[in-house]
């Protein structure tokens, strides 16, 4: 296995048009989780599966962003109509406990012009 | 106010240097408690972790947590070029989720 894939590794889009972005977990994980990385600023959390249920989403994923785990295996974050303030890098990370092997993709970084 | 205050730097200092880093949090809850190395383009991998207060050492890197200061810091010896990167602390609760909150990361260059 050679950790968490995320797929595209960049996307250019322009303003209002939808976006998928694809995580391949750690095989073994059951745990993944979304984060949004700005310029100049740390990862904030977005949400988290375990195996295919969402248990948790942060306020800042709005109605536009929608995630979904199907058969608890890879993970797909989609955003609607984008905006500029959209632009950022992706990160998926995945573990097989709430701490153990927490291990980040390289993420996705999408420029909205 | 963030709950995780971290200074952005850029912090530059010559190679063999002895390097600290630190950041403050506000939530007595935090427990867990890591530091992450983020290179230009890449995500973040994990340096240390240590579960509340005391010392863990791995190599050149040192963790220190001070639950009482809600401080906590990590000190990097006879620091290398290969050192350049941001650094970000994170922690998180006793809860069961894995949900982490970052500091906003330290820019290090190291000089040869």
């Amino acid at each position: 296995d050679t950790g968490v894939s995320q797929d595209p590794r960049h996307k250019i889009t322009k303003r209002g048009q939808n976006v998928t972005f694809r995580c391949d977990p750690i095989s073994e994980h059951n745990r993944l989780y979304w984060y949004r990385q700005t310029l100049g600023q740390g990862p904030e959390f977005l949400t988290y599966f375990q195996n295919e249920a969402q248990l948790e989403k942060s306020r800042l994923l709005s109605d536009r962003f929608s995630a979904e785990r199907p058969k608890g295996s890879f993970s797909t974050l989609e955003i609607q109509r984008t905006e500029q303030g959209d632009s950022a890098m992706y990160l998926c990370a995945s573990s097989s406990g709430p701490l153990y092997g927490y291990t980040f993709g390289s993420g996705t970084r999408l420029t909205v012009v | 106010q963030k709950e995780v205050e971290q200074d952005p730097g850029p912090l530059s200092v010559p190679e063999g240097a002895i390097v600290s880093l630190n950041c403050t949090y506000s939530n007595s809850a935090f427990q867990y408690f890591m530091w992450y190395r983020q290179y230009s383009r890449k995500g973040p991998e994990l340096l240390m972790y240590t579960y509340s207060s005391g010392n863990k050492e791995d190599g050149r890197f040192t963790a220190q947590v001070d639950k009482s200061s809600k401080y906590i810091s990590l000190f990097i010896r006879d620091s290398q070029p290969s050192d350049s990167a941001t650094y970000l602390c994170a922690m998180t609760g006793s809860g069961n989720t894995g949900k982490l909150i970052f500091g906003q990361g330290t820019t290090l260059q190291v000089k040869p």
